[in-house]
């Protein structure tokens, strides 16, 4: 398998743009997690999925950050406008069944908005 | 507020002998622990998990010790070696509540050839 694909790997925006990150989880799995890795506050969850459903989003910081899991092999985090403190390196998971399940990460995309 | 805490950033240690990363939580509810493995430029990979009911669980060269009482766990890596060198995260859930893993900051482990 495959494992998590996560793309673009890296992003390199100005402030005010629109950034999408894309992510395919690992097939059958049911849960997609979108984190957000930061110094300060290390791995953080965004928002989780079970069977291509929001369960969870009170991760997402405000209403600039959108996820969307349109099928069972993808889904996107969309960041309107961008904003610097939004510089991380986000990442991707899936578990086969949901929460409480080991959770396969992706490789990250490293966003840096300038 | 941070609930789950690595209060050390990183840590140096030569090959061969014994690393000691500590993890401190504050909820009360958490009743499963994790921790994760990160190398650069890769995703955070499932190291070794623990359950509130143990206060030790042992895999190869790595033992997840629990404290309760405490609110805290370590782990042990017997010996460290070079290929160990990475980011480690813990990481705390409830099972009685939403699941969702709670991760701290992280401890960079360098080990010493």
């Amino acid at each position: 398998d495959a494992g998590v694909i996560q793309s673009p790997r890296h992003e390199v925006t100005e402030m005010g743009q629109e950034v999408t990150l894309r992510c395919k989880p690992i097939s059958g799995h049911n849960s997609l997690f979108w984190y957000r890795q930061t110094m300060m506050r290390g791995l953080e969850l965004l928002i989780y999925f079970n069977n291509n459903v929001p369960i969870d989003d009170s991760g997402m910081p405000e209403d600039r950050f959108s996820a969307k899991m349109p099928n069972a092999s993808f889904s996107t985090l969309k960041i309107q406008p961008s904003e610097p403190r939004d510089s991380a390196v986000y990442f991707c998971a899936s578990s086969p069944l949901g929460l409480g399940e080991t959770q396969y990460f992706g490789p990250g995309t490293r966003l840096l908005v300038l | 507020d941070q609930q789950v805490k690595q209060n050390s950033p990183s840590l140096s240690v030569q090959e061969g002998r014994i690393s000691i990363l500590n993890c401190d939580y504050t909820n009360s509810m958490f009743d499963y622990f994790l921790w994760y493995k990160k190398y650069p430029a890769e995703g955070p990979t499932f190291l070794i998990s623990i359950s509130s009911i143990k206060d030790k669980n042992e895999d190869g060269r790595f033992t997840v010790f629990l404290n309760k009482s405490a609110k805290h766990l370590s782990l042990h890596i017997v010996p460290s070696q070079p290929g160990d060198s990475a980011v480690y995260f813990c990481a705390a859930s409830s099972t009685s509540g939403t699941y969702k893993y709670i991760f701290g900051t992280g401890t960079r482990l360098k080990v010493l050839a």
